[in-house]
């Protein structure tokens, strides 16, 4: 089993629509997670923190389930701008930092 | 402000070549850096971590190595190029000693081919 899995898609939806990413780690002691964006060959840069209680940044929920080992990324009333490759990224104990292989998003008009 | 520099941005090199790929971070003191490799349309693999000048974690046996001669240096390396290497190399720095909070900051990368 890979230490972070996610679905590589493509997704590919129209402007205003409701995408939703899922994500699924091994390790049961892992620490913090996130979820990052990186555009066609540029470096990755965070979206945002994935918190226990779920957290919102304008269009992007995400969500954290420790019991099932499971992250997932919500995206409302989809841009066109939104289009790139969504990683999971998770931190375990000691530091080591694994990313997921990316799910790719197209969003067209 | 922190900043992580990354060089050379591109190279090309012959099989069985050396490497050195070097990424400074300013603007912080004792971060945990990181390399990671990407081949094309491929996930981020990690090869090296390093949460202190001392301690340097080996993800990836093969052909690499990392230093970290300075606390805000980490140098990635190789003796004999192979043409599994080429890819885009990237750097990165986290300021926290705490995991439950490791943002990872990402270098420009290094785009590496292999010929």
């Amino acid at each position: 089993r890979k230490e972070v899995e996610q679905d590589p898609g493509p997704f590919n939806v129209p402007e205003g629509a409701t995408v939703a990413f899922n994500c699924t780690y091994s390790n049961s002691a892992s620490q913090s997670f996130f979820w990052y964006r990186q555009d066609c060959r540029k470096e990755p840069k965070l979206l945002m923190s994935v918190y226990s209680s779920g957290n919102e940044d304008g269009r992007f929920t995400a969500q954290l389930n420790r019991a099932s080992q499971y992250i997932s990324l919500l995206i409302r009333d989809s841009k066109l701008s939104d289009s790139a490759t969504y990683l999971c990224v998770v931190t375990w104990v000691g530091f080591k930092t694994i990313f997921g292989a990316g799910t790719r998003l197209f969003v067209k008009a | 402000s922190q900043t992580i520099h990354q060089w050379p941005a591109t190279l090309v090199q012959p099989v069985g070549s050396p490497l050195s790929l070097e990424c400074t971070v300013e603007g912080t003191s004792n971060p945990n850096l990181y390399w990671y490799r990407q081949a094309a349309g491929r996930g981020l693999q990690l090869l090296f971590y390093s949460i202190g000048i001392d301690q340097i974690s080996s993800e990836v046996p093969q052909n690499l190595s990392a230093s970290r001669p300075q606390d805000r240096q980490f140098i990635l390396s190789s003796k004999k190029l192979l043409l599994s290497d080429s890819g885009f190399y990237l750097c990165a720095w986290a300021g926290t000693k705490d995991a439950g909070a490791n943002v990872l900051t990402f270098g420009a990368g290094s785009r590496l081919t292999v010929l």
